[in-house]
This record gives C-alpha cells, sequence and structure tokens, in this order.
C-alpha cells in the first residue's frame, strides 16, 4: 500500500525565521511525483510545489524549497522568510506517474499545523 | 478562466435525506474527482471520473455514494440517506488530461452538516 506520513501535528514558527516540515512515504514505484498543498483557514487547497522524482534537482518556488531525499523516501518542506500569511495546514501529497493510465488519485498526509507568530 | 467551482459550499442535511454535491470543472478539463476530508484529516481519495465514464471509484464506499459526470454539465456526487458520519468537507479536483505530472486544481470544497 502507498502511504504517506507527516509526523508533526503542529509547528510554529517566528515571523522572518525559517521553518521545515516533515513527510516520508512509502512506495513501490519507481517513478512518481510529489506535492506539497497549503489549505488556510479558507479551506482552499493551493499547490505550493511539485517535484518529479526522477529528476535530482530539488523543487525551489520563491520562498518555498524542497529537500527530496529518494533512497530514503523523504520529502520536507522549507519556508524561509516565514510571512503571517503562511499560516495554514501543510499537506504532503503522491502520485505515481503512471502514464495514460486510470490512476489519478493523490495519497495525502494527514497535515501539519503551521502557526507563524508576529 | 474560472477555476474549479463547487455548489452549494455549505449544506446541511438531516439523517435519511440525499445530499447532491455539484462540481464544475475547469474549462477544458476532462478528468474530474472527489475527495473528502474528515475533520482533522488529510483528503482521502473517492473517485475518478472522465466524461459519462467512472474510472476508478475504489475510494468510494459501497452503499449510499454514487458519482456521475454527464457529457453535459457539473459532475454530481450524492449521498442517500445521509448518516452522521458523512459530515465532512467534499472536495473536487479537475485536470486536463490523467497522469501524475498533470497538475489537480481544486475547487473551494461543499461542508456538508448531517444533523
Amino acid at each position: 500500500a502507498q502511504t504517506v506520513t507527516q509526523s508533526q501535528p503542529e509547528m510554529s514558527v517566528q515571523e522572518a525565521e525559517t521553518v521545515t516540515l516533515s513527510c516520508t512515504y512509502d512506495t513501490s514505484e519507481s517513478n512518481y511525483y510529489l506535492f506539497w498543498y497549503k489549505q488556510p483557514p479558507s479551506r482552499q487547497m493551493i499547490l505550493v510545489i511539485r517535484q518529479e522524482a526522477y529528476k535530482q534537482q530539488n523543487a525551489t518556488e520563491n520562498r518555498f524549497s524542497v529537500n527530496f531525499q529518494k533512497a530514503a523516501k523523504s520529502f520536507s518542506l522549507k519556508i524561509s522568510d516565514s510571512q503571517l500569511g503562511d499560516t495554514a495546514m501543510y499537506f504532503c501529497a503522491f502520485i505515481p506517474s503512471n502514464y495514460g493510465g486510470s490512476q489519478g488519485n493523490l495519497i495525502f498526509g494527514k497535515g501539519t499545523k503551521l502557526s507563524v507568530k508576529p | 478562466n474560472a477555476g474549479v467551482m463547487q455548489n452549494p459550499r455549505h449544506l446541511v442535511r438531516r439523517r435519511g435525506q440525499e445530499a447532491r454535491l455539484r462540481c464544475s470543472p475547469m474549462k477544458g478539463h476532462s478528468h474530474v474527482y472527489w475527495y473528502r476530508q474528515l475533520p482533522e484529516e488529510g483528503l482521502k481519495f473517492m473517485v475518478y471520473l472522465q466524461k459519462e465514464n467512472i474510472i476508478d471509484e475504489s475510494g468510494m464506499p459501497k452503499e449510499r455514494f454514487s458519482a456521475e459526470f454527464p457529457k453535459e454539465g457539473p459532475s454530481i456526487l450524492r449521498i442517500q440517506q445521509v448518516v452522521r458520519g458523512d459530515s465532512a468537507a467534499y472536495f473536487c479536483a479537475s485536470s486536463p488530461r490523467s497522469g501524475g505530472y498533470n497538475e489537480q486544481f481544486f475547487g473551494p470544497g461543499t461542508r456538508l452538516t448531517v444533523l
């Protein structure tokens, strides 16, 4: 079975500091995609960053970057210069890259609640 | 280009009633996914549809739940004879094609409360 585990239910960080959210996953697939989604109090799911497993280079999007360790099946999210607007639930998600196949569903972790304090 | 639209945003039903949740995918998207989020949990996959076809319903409860995506109109998630345990946020996502590399764009969700 494919699973995603987020071991930190809650975290807090001071504004302008850096925080890292952890995620591990389990799969026998060799090709897949990993995502971090942000869910603010509005509950809208917003894609933060995406990583393709066959790419060794870690993805970055402005203040957001990942540390992807394929052998360890680890995919952590680093948020630099934290802002009050980063306060949200963060979900790690996985999907196999079954090109043209029927598998289309994302598998989510339980989430980490991040609070950015002024 | 409007995003994924879901309605209603909030739905209250009494036990035993039916709930109908609607999802209009983004323009040009023919793949629709439904997810359920229980309180304090991550999203759980329910069903994946293309126009007029159910591709994968492995996450759907066997009874009372059904989904469709007709040739014309929105996708519908239908829950018959609702129970308190059905209270959750239901999210729809759409993508232009299948495959993991295609981003799924999420709607704002429908929060179902069963009294």
